[in-house]
């Protein structure tokens, strides 16, 4: 079973800063595995960016994603208001498994 | 455009029952694979179930014997039957289209809150 880890567990920022998560999985995964989510408070989540790099539709291209292998990053350029939430990453191996969340909140 | 509505949450005692449904307008469930995904009081998603276009299913080792994913093509409506429910089934439940290429949830409900209490 493949364990996923997100770093920092809290990010705090202010509007227009950078923002870098981290996802690490305990094993090496193919790229078009690894997706990530936006959760706003009360909200659902909303997928964001899928086989690692590609953006879902509707979302800015503020929000970017890298990475390979076992270390995978969201990156989020110029932060807005509606970016503070809760960020997580997600992978399928033998059935989908998300990571434990990082916080973006206000600084 | 796609919408996805659950019902069927409340407050049931430890070891009843409950039936969760999703309503789907905008896409097909028979032809889609669907999935149920839980987010228990101030913690992270847990996905626990999945059922292919073709019609098999996948659980969660937590819940495997507990509860029963099914769709009812006629009423384009998904279902998670939930047996002998524990207090760690408290959560809010989503329902959430996966796409198998480039392995994602794309669509989600606003989910339906289920809370296992005596």
């Amino acid at each position: 079973e493949i364990v996923l880890t997100q770093s920092p567990g809290t990010l705090s920022l202010s509007p227009g800063e950078r923002a870098t998560l981290s996802c690490r999985t305990s094993q090496s995964i193919s790229n078009i595995y690894l997706a990530w989510y936006q959760q706003r408070p009360g909200q659902a989540p909303r997928l964001l960016i899928y086989g690692t790099s590609s953006r879902a539709t509707g979302i800015p291209d503020r929000f970017s994603g890298s990475g390979s292998g076992t270390d995978f990053t969201l990156t989020i350029s110029r932060l807005e208001p509606e970016d503070f939430a809760i960020y997580y990453c997600q992978i399928y191996d033998t059935s989908p498994t998300f990571g434990p969340g990082t916080k973006v909140d206000f600084k | 455009e796609v919408q996805l509505v659950e019902s069927g949450g409340g407050l049931v005692q430890p070891g009843g029952s409950l039936r969760l449904s999703c309503a789907a307008s905008g896409l097909t469930v028979a032809s889609s694979f669907m999935s149920w995904v839980r987010q228990a009081p101030g913690k992270g998603l847990e996905w626990v179930s999945l059922i292919y276009a073709g019609g098999s299913t996948y659980y969660t080792d937590s819940v495997k014997g507990r509860f029963t994913i099914s769709r009812d093509n006629s009423k384009n409506t998904l279902y998670l039957q939930m047996n002998s429910l524990r207090a760690e089934d408290t959560a809010v439940y989503y329902c959430a289209r996966f796409v198998v290429i480039q392995p994602r949830f794309d669509y989600w409900g606003l989910g339906t809150l289920v809370t296992v209490s005596s």
